[in-house]
């Protein structure tokens, strides 16, 4: 059975432009998570999708959007970058219901120029 | 503030001994889970003991839960120098009968195994 994949493995952009990171989550998996690993910042929650609907949002600016499809895969979408953007994005998906555990991607690294 | 807090940060054993890492929480969960990360990879599942449970296991790895001290730990027993890595345990929030989705993260444990 694959696993969470995310593209791509690494991107980099410079300061105000606008970024796109994709996951596909395991067949099967109805909800997709966002997560933000910063230096020195630990990994902080992002967004929760489940059935295309936004669930829940951390504390993170709507410049930090995203949308998950009928397949369930999902993009998160970062606008106006800014250099303390750089992170690694760890996307994980999880079954219907809760108490599930959340399985994560690989990750994408944003490096802000 | 992070809802979990880890103990140790840091730990350097042998080859073959056990380590044991501790984390705190501070409101009521649904449930812990502990996963490994792998220097800048993503994070690997090792397990889930939900707020009913007190103890699991699953292979090398033992899983305690004390909800009355908020407090977890994980063992890892006959360590083996691929368990170099961070590890990390996460806690879903009660939201009434449902979940916020959202695991919140402690700061991590870097345990390094000797050969």
């Amino acid at each position: 059975e694959a696993g969470v994949t995310q593209s791509p493995t690494h991107l980099i952009k410079t300061r105000g432009q606008q970024a796109t990171l994709r996951c596909s989550p395991i067949s099967g998996h109805t909800s997709v998570y966002w997560y933000q690993q910063a230096l020195g910042l630990g990994l902080q929650f992002l967004l929760w999708y489940d059935e295309g609907e936004e669930r829940n949002r951390g504390n993170f600016p709507p410049r930090f959007s995203g949308r998950q499809f009928p397949n369930y895969s999902s993009e998160l979408n970062v606008n106006a970058l800014e250099l303390e953007d750089s992170a690694l994005y760890l996307c994980a998906s999880s079954p219907a219901g809760w108490l599930q555990p959340q399985h994560f991607g690989d990750g994408t690294r944003l490096s802000i120029l | 503030s992070q809802q979990g807090e880890e103990d140790p940060q840091a730990l350097s054993i042998q080859e073959g001994e056990n380590a044991t890492m501790n984390c705190s929480y501070k409101t009521s969960i649904n449930n812990l889970q502990w996963y490994r990360q792998n220097s800048g990879r993503g994070l690997v599942h090792l397990i889930l003991i939900r707020s009913n449970e007190r103890e699991k296991h699953s292979g090398r790895l033992r899983v305690t839960l004390d909800t009355s001290k908020k407090s977890s730990s994980l063992l890892i027993t006959a360590s083996r120098a691929a368990d170099t890595a961070s590890y990390f345990c996460a806690t879903d929030l009660r939201a009434g009968g449902t979940s916020y989705g959202k695991l919140t993260f402690g700061q991590g444990t870097i345990l390094t195994v000797h050969p």
